[in-house]
């Protein structure tokens, strides 16, 4: 069975930085892109980022280009994202989400339950 | 980046309804997108890839068509276990897009 397990949400305050990772289990995780989604309270879904197989490929939206840092170690079937200088519309259920192929040119397909982040004072 | 423009926002159907959802793409993705169904307090799932691919285990009521700029989610029988919200995402390139979501809700 595909198991994403994500961990490292919390409560922050702006401009503070945090680092999520995803555990998955179940699939070569070597094989397939990665990526996170987040939803604010009551919102829509929005992508963040993702990576390729190798990492040789990364894309982050426009909100928060130049402050996370997604990054994967094969190795131990991990996946991270770096968080920094947070702001309080970076607050959200971050999900860690499995894609389709080894590239950042598929669609998502197995999701994981989400961690919780909030930015405030 | 690719602005996804789905409708409606929100829509109130009754059991054994046909449902019909609409995804716009800004410009041509060929059929690079797909289908999710979120409920409360749950992770989305993928109901459907490549624009009218099916995902084992999702029931033959869901179907979806499109290609190039305009997608169509149909349920063709509402049950209540299908009354929750609808996102389409486009995989043509990154940053992907997601559509603001559809509320589909009891009549």
């Amino acid at each position: 069975e595909v198991q994403l397990v994500e961990s490292g949400g919390g409560l922050v305050q702006p401009g503070r930085s945090l680092r999520l990772s995803c555990a998955v289990s179940g699939f070569t995780f070597d094989a397939y892109a990665m990526h996170w989604v987040r939803q604010a309270p009551a919102k829509g879904l929005e992508w963040v980022s993702g990576i390729g197989w190798d990492s040789s490929a990364i894309g982050y939206a426009d909100s928060v280009q130049g402050r996370f840092t997604i990054s994967r170690d094969n190795a131990k079937n991990s996946l991270y994202l770096q968080m920094n200088s947070l702001r309080a519309e970076d607050t959200a259920l971050y999900y860690c989400v499995k894609g389709m192929g080894d590239s950042l040119y598929y669609g998502t397909d197995v999701w994981g339950q989400g961690t919780t982040v909030t930015v405030s004072s | 980046a690719i602005q996804m423009t789905q409708s409606p926002s929100s829509l109130s159907a009754s059991v054994g309804d046909r449902v019909t959802i609409t995804c716009r793409a800004s410009q041509g993705i060929r059929n690079d997108l797909g289908w999710y169904q979120q409920k409360p307090g749950k992770a989305p799932k993928l109901l459907i890839s490549a624009a009218s691919s099916l995902q084992s285990g999702v029931p033959s009521r869901f179907s979806g068509s499109g290609s190039g700029t305009d997608f169509t989610l149909t349920i063709s029988s509402l049950q209540p276990e299908d009354f929750a919200t609808y996102y389409c995402l486009q995989d043509y390139n990154y940053p992907q897009t997601f559509g603001q979501g559809t509320k589909v809700e009891i009549k």
